[in-house]
């Protein structure tokens, strides 16, 4: 059973540009859940999707910053315009169920440069 | 909201030590308290969890301990080896929320 899978693995980006970072949950698990880890700190939650639906996105800035979770294909984080302080490392984290008590499994991340 | 607290940042014991890495949360509603350990240019690797209903939980050489009237709970490796060198972190998660509340990490280092 293959496990999350996310790409890139890195990506550079000059100010201005878009960035794309794919992640594919584990096979059976329908919640998709995307981390940002800066340099020397911990992970911060950004956004919570189940499959077509956006579940709370409360630790996603409000503005460049979109995700999606399709139907068919892999979860989507996009961010517009980026900006020097979004390079980060990006890891996006998969569960098979929704309830009081869930493990969350994460992928390798996509470390994002921003030149 | 939640908020998690891990010390100490770093810790160095000598190869066969134990190491013991703390957490306390602010939350009272906390449930689910997971811990990972990430390696350089890796994701995070869930080593262990623990349930709010039960108070300690041990796999081979890693043990975590909860009390929930403190609000803290720790990771105990025992018999140390160079390759549990890495960064560990502690996590909370609130209720019916998805999300996990970070702590910072403690980078471990084990010397041969």
């Amino acid at each position: 059973n293959a496990g999350v899978m996310q790409n890139p693995r890195h990506l550079v980006r000059r100010r201005g540009q878009e960035a794309r970072l794919r992640c594919s949950p584990m096979k059976g698990h329908s919640h998709v859940y995307w981390y940002r880890q800066l340099p020397e700190e911990g992970l911060k939650f950004m956004v919570y999707l189940q499959k077509e639906n956006i579940i709370d996105e409360s630790g996603m800035p409000k503005e460049r910053f979109s995700a999606e979770f399709p139907k068919e294909g892999p979860s989507i984080l996009r961010i517009q315009q980026v900006v020097r302080g979004d390079s980060a490392a990006y890891f996006c984290a998969s569960s098979p169920w929704t309830g009081n008590q869930e493990t969350q499994y994460f992928g390798p991340g996509t470390r994002l440069l921003v030149l | 909201g939640e908020n998690v607290e891990q010390h100490p940042s770093t810790l160095s014991v000598q190869e066969g030590d134990s190491a013991v890495i703390k957490c306390t949360y602010s939350d009272s509603a906390s449930n689910y308290f997971p811990w990972y350990k990430q390696e350089l240019g890796k994701g995070p690797q869930l080593i262990i969890d623990i349930r709010s209903n039960v108070g300690e939980k041990k796999d081979q050489r890693i043990a975590v301990t909860l009390n929930k009237t403190a609000k803290h709970f720790s990771l105990h490796i025992t018999e140390t080896q160079p390759e549990d060198s890495a960064v560990y972190f502690c996590a909370a998660r609130v209720g019916s929320q998805g999300n996990l509340i970070f702590g910072k990490g403690t980078k471990l280092s084990v010397k041969p």
